[in-house]
């Protein structure tokens, strides 16, 4: 979706364990956003970056988040001692500097077992 | 009181009917107001963003923006099946040049029956 892929598509982890959602996304975008959309909820705000620095990370839910964009371009959203209330579907959204509406990734669906 | 707010649903119409999905939002802040259709399994796809009060028509699609009363509707003419999906309303409290984070209601689930 809107030129961004997101890896894995899928990612099943036990409880405790660390994982890493990645968002790469075309050039010409000028900031990234990344979501969460738990089951039956909407997607929720978690940071945004813009350029290689993160504007404002207050949706991250606690400090076992932590997610980086060391180049402007690709990200990566790290989750550390998983829970399963982690389980979610993470997207992703870059904006680009054409327009100002925000357009989703296909999502990493995150499952903590 | 939630910040945004959608009835849940589910929502039957008969197909060719109109579709009327409606969304409120608490923060008199809020300058910019989108709806995404999700299909199931997928992710969310922006079908329509309105930023002034009125109507903003767009094919089938008509948004509806009344800031004074703090609600947004979606309105969807010529009703098909294919619009069977969950539709979700998100406001922005940023400018176009800001922090432009959305905020999420939990979307109403539509269905048009054949």
């Amino acid at each position: 979706g809107a030129g961004v892929s997101q890896t894995p598509s899928n990612k099943v982890t036990e409880k405790g364990k660390y994982v890493e959602l990645r968002c790469d996304p075309i050039s010409g975008h000028t900031a990234l956003y990344w979501y969460r959309q738990s089951l039956g909820q909407g997607p929720e705000f978690l940071i945004y970056f813009q350029g290689t620095g993160a504007a404002d990370d207050s949706g991250l839910p606690n400090d076992r988040f932590f997610a980086v964009r060391p180049e402007g371009s690709v990200s990566t959203l790290k989750i550390q001692r998983t829970e399963r209330g982690d389980s979610a579907v993470y997207l992703c959204t870059p904006r680009y500097s054409s327009g100002t509406e925000q357009f989703f990734g296909p999502g990493t669906r995150l499952t903590v077992l | 009181q939630k910040e945004v707010e959608q009835n849940s649903g589910p929502l039957s119409v008969p197909e060719g009917a109109i579709a009327s999905l409606n969304c409120t939002y608490s923060d008199r802040g809020s300058q910019s107001f989108f709806w995404y259709r999700q299909y199931s399994g997928k992710s969310p796809e922006l079908i329509m963003f309105i930023y002034s009060n009125g109507d903003k028509e767009d094919g089938r699609f008509t948004a509806q923006l009344n800031k004074a009363s703090q609600y947004v509707s979606l309105l969807i003419r010529d009703s098909q099946p294919s619009d069977s999906a969950t539709y979700l309303c998100a406001v922005n409290r940023g400018t176009n040049f800001g922090n432009e984070k959305l905020t999420f209601g939990t979307g109403t689930r539509l269905t048009i029956i054949p």
